[in-house]
């Protein structure tokens, strides 16, 4: 079983749409919790991270975590063409290496 | 701005060739990592270096060594490249220091290889 599960995608939807893309993760340790972008043909960056349980709000962006549940999720408000992207969910233990899901593929519709 | 480079955005070998694939970063960073992109498997950690000549296997190593020799250059060596290394390869790097963020991983375009 992997450690960072994510759906799998594709997703798409109208513009304007709020997107809700979600991870489980099952390593206990994890403390950080980030959200990367990833445009077509580029590497990764990152979009917004989060420590241990709670809310972060970012623009149109809310990263939550419910370590209870080991659930990670990112919403995105009045979703825009340009977020048209693989979206990836990571933990870290705060030890350097992190652990990514396999990515959500989103396109947003004009 | 940090910057992560890798020396080639494509290429193409033949099995059985050795493949080096370079990476640099600029930000003074401690931690360097090898990953592989495959549709439908997500990012694999192949090697990871937490200082100069320091290695650790991740969870993908068969087929790969690397090499760090100075703080800012990483490199991963395919030592004889076959098709099902045909892949996207990508570089990243993060802090090492208490109390930064060594939590966020700074990542190169990436290297499309091909193996014929």
């Amino acid at each position: 079983q992997k450690e960072v599960e994510q759906d799998p995608g594709p997703l798409s939807v109208p513009e304007g749409a709020i997107v809700s893309l979600n991870c489980t993760y099952s390593n206990s340790a994890f403390q950080y919790f980030m959200w990367y972008r990833q445009y077509s043909r580029k590497g990764p960056e990152l979009l917004m991270y989060t420590y241990s349980s709670g809310n972060k709000e970012d623009g149109r962006f809310t990263a939550q975590v419910d370590k209870s549940s080991k659930y990670i999720s990112l919403f995105i408000r009045d979703s825009q063409p340009s977020d048209s992207a693989t979206y990836l969910c990571a933990g870290n233990t705060n030890a350097g290496k992190s652990t990514f899901g396999d990515g959500t593929t989103l396109t947003v519709k004009p | 701005d940090v910057k992560v480079t890798q020396s080639s955005r494509y290429l193409v070998k033949r099995t059985g060739e050795k493949v080096f694939l370079e990476c640099v970063q600029d930000m003074d960073h401690e931690n360097m990592f090898w990953y592989r992109q495959d549709p439908g498997l997500g990012l694999r950690l192949i090697y990871f270096s937490y200082d100069v000549k320091m290695k650790e296997k991740g969870d993908i190593p068969e087929g790969y060594s690397v090499s760090r020799e100075k703080k800012e250059r990483f490199s991963l060596i395919l030592e004889s490249a076959s098709t099902n290394q045909t892949s996207m390869y990508l570089c990243a790097s993060s802090s090492n220091i208490l109390g930064s963020s060594s939590y966020e991983q700074y990542f190169g375009p990436g290297t499309r290889l091909t193996v014929t």
